[in-house]
């Protein structure tokens, strides 16, 4: 969806660096998640931000930071990345409906720590 | 080293036969149910939604069935095309609680249309 942008599209990291990812949405929703995705695993939730002010930690955030900079951006760090977070990382973001929660993704980035 | 996942369920069937693709969810209380579809190289995109009191939900050569009796989902793909080749998951919502703005995602099931 290119109202949803992540960048990088591709990132190849060295063990021990801390790198950012980075998702803007042009979509004006308030709700933005950070998922990873691996083989055969799913996506699993590492954050989500309700709002600018409220940022809420998922199931797998150890390793993960992020930052709610604004509305339409929220990023993701890995502070000191490790080989076994080489995965997909999808960012998304939702209206806000309670009674759906539709979320929508952006295009994704593969990231390898090697 | 790298983690060995799970294989997923796969479907593969011919252009232009009608493929049928299933998720069994885990919350009875869930209300809302999304189909997402994940080509290669791509996020996931909405395909169709269906909330819990309704059964059935037809779409655009798709259609959702819901029997929350037994907590099943199921996603009908008519005249199957390969574009239609992708992994299928299923997402579930509930809007209270600790999962409150929160999906749960099923792992997905791989579909391979042949020509």
């Amino acid at each position: 969806d290119a109202d949803v942008t992540q960048t990088p599209r591709n990132r190849i990291t060295k063990t021990g660096k801390r790198i950012m990812l980075e998702c803007s949405q042009t979509k004006g929703h308030d709700r933005m998640y950070w998922y990873r995705q691996d083989p055969g695993l799913g996506l699993r939730l590492i954050y989500y931000s309700f709002d600018v002010k409220d940022i809420n930690k998922g199931e797998i955030s150890d390793g993960y930071s992020v930052s709610r900079q604004a509305q339409a951006k929220f990023s993701l760090s890995l502070e000191s990345a490790i080989p076994n977070q080489t995965a997909l990382y999808f960012c998304a973001t939702s209206d806000g409906d309670p009674l759906s929660n539709k979320q929508y993704f952006g295009p994704g980035t593969r990231l390898t720590v090697t | 080293g790298e983690s060995v996942g799970l294989h997923l369920p796969t479907l593969s069937v011919q252009e232009g036969d009608n493929s049928i693709i299933n998720c069994a969810y885990s919350n009875s209380a869930s209300d809302y149910f999304i189909w997402y579809k994940q080509e290669s190289g791509k996020g996931p995109q909405f395909i169709i939604d269906i909330r819990s009191n309704m059964d059935k939900r037809q779409g655009q050569r798709v259609t959702v069935l819901l029997n929350k009796t037994v907590k099943h989902l199921s996603l009908q793909i008519a005249a199957t095309q390969p574009g239609d080749s992708a992994v299928y998951f299923c997402a579930e919502n509930l809007a209270g609680g600790t999962s409150y703005g929160k999906l749960t995602f099923g792992q997905g099931t791989i579909l391979t249309v042949h020509p």
